[in-house]
C-alpha cells in the first residue's frame, strides 16, 4: 500500500504571499495525484488531478507538479479564501490514500 | 446539475451495522468515465478513503476496514450503499461519498472526486 506524505503540517503565510506545499509517496505513482482544499465545515473541493491539471472553474493561481514521489501544490498570491487544509491523493495504485493534509494559515 | 447526497442514521450503538445510503443525480452510476466513493472524517481528523464502486460494479476498498465494509449500488435507483458493520466509538466521524472522475490520458486513466456530497455525521455511543 502506497504511503502518502504531507509537509509541512501547518505553513503560516500573508495574504498576497506565495504558498508552496509538498507531497510525498512511498514509492512512485506517476502522475497519478489528486489535490483537494477543505474549509471548515465544508465538503472537499478537486483543485487538481493528474498531477498538473486544474479541475473545472479552479483559479490559475492553483498549480500543480511533480511526478513518481515528488509533488507540489503552489498557490501564487494567496487571497483570504485560500486559507483552509489542503490534501493530496495518490490514485496510481489502488485503494487510493490521502495525505494527512497542509493547514495553511494566516 | 450534479449532486450526491448522504443519507442514514445520526447515532448507532456499538456493535452495530450501520447503512449508508448516497443518491446522485445529474450523472449515471452506469457511465463508464465515473465512479462513487465513499470518504470519513472523524471530527478534527483527515479525510479517510473507504471504498470505491465503478460502473461496471468492480470494488476497491480500503485495506485497514476491508473486512467490516460493503459497497453496492442499484443504477436503477441512482444509488450506492455502504455497510460498515461492528461499530464502533472510533467509527464516529462525517461520512462523505463523491464521485470519482476517471480521465484517460497517455495509456492511463487519471481520477479526482470532483463532485463531493454534503456529508452526514454518524456517532456511535451506547
Amino acid at each position: 500500500e502506497i504511503v502518502v506524505t504531507q509537509s509541512p503540517a501547518t505553513l503560516s503565510v500573508s495574504p498576497g504571499e506565495r504558498a508552496t506545499l509538498s507531497c510525498r509517496a512511498s514509492q512512485s505513482v506517476g502522475s497519478n495525484l489528486a489535490w483537494y482544499q477543505q474549509k471548515p465545515g465544508q465538503a472537499p473541493r478537486l483543485l487538481i488531478y493528474g498531477a498538473s491539471t486544474r479541475a473545472t472553474d479552479i483559479p490559475a493561481r492553483f498549480s500543480g507538479s511533480g511526478s513518481g514521489t515528488e509533488f507540489t501544490l503552489t498557490i501564487s498570491s494567496l487571497q483570504s479564501g485560500d486559507f483552509a487544509v489542503y490534501y493530496c491523493q495518490q490514485f496510481n495504485k489502488w485503494p487510493p490514500a490521502f495525505g494527512q493534509g497542509t493547514r495553511l494559515e494566516n | 446539475q450534479v449532486t450526491l447526497k448522504e443519507s442514514g442514521p445520526v447515532l448507532v450503538k456499538p456493535t452495530e451495522t450501520l447503512t449508508l445510503t448516497c443518491t446522485v443525480s445529474g450523472f449515471s452510476l452506469g457511465n463508464v468515465r465515473m465512479g462513487v466513493a465513499w470518504i470519513r472524517q472523524p471530527p478534527g481528523k483527515a479525510l479517510e478513503w473507504l471504498a470505491h464502486i465503478f460502473s461496471n460494479d468492480e470494488k476497491s476498498y480500503t485495506t485497514s476496514l476491508r473486512r467490516r465494509l460493503t459497497i453496492s449500488k442499484d443504477t436503477s435507483k441512482s444509488q450506492v450503499v455502504l455497510i460498515v458493520t461492528n461499530m464502533d466509538p472510533v467509527d464516529t466521524a462525517t461520512y462523505y461519498c463523491a464521485r470519482t472522475k476517471i480521465v484517460p490520458a497517455a495509456g492511463t486513466y487519471y481520477y479526482g472526486m470532483d463532485v463531493w456530497g454534503q456529508g452526514t455525521t454518524v456517532t456511535v455511543s451506547s
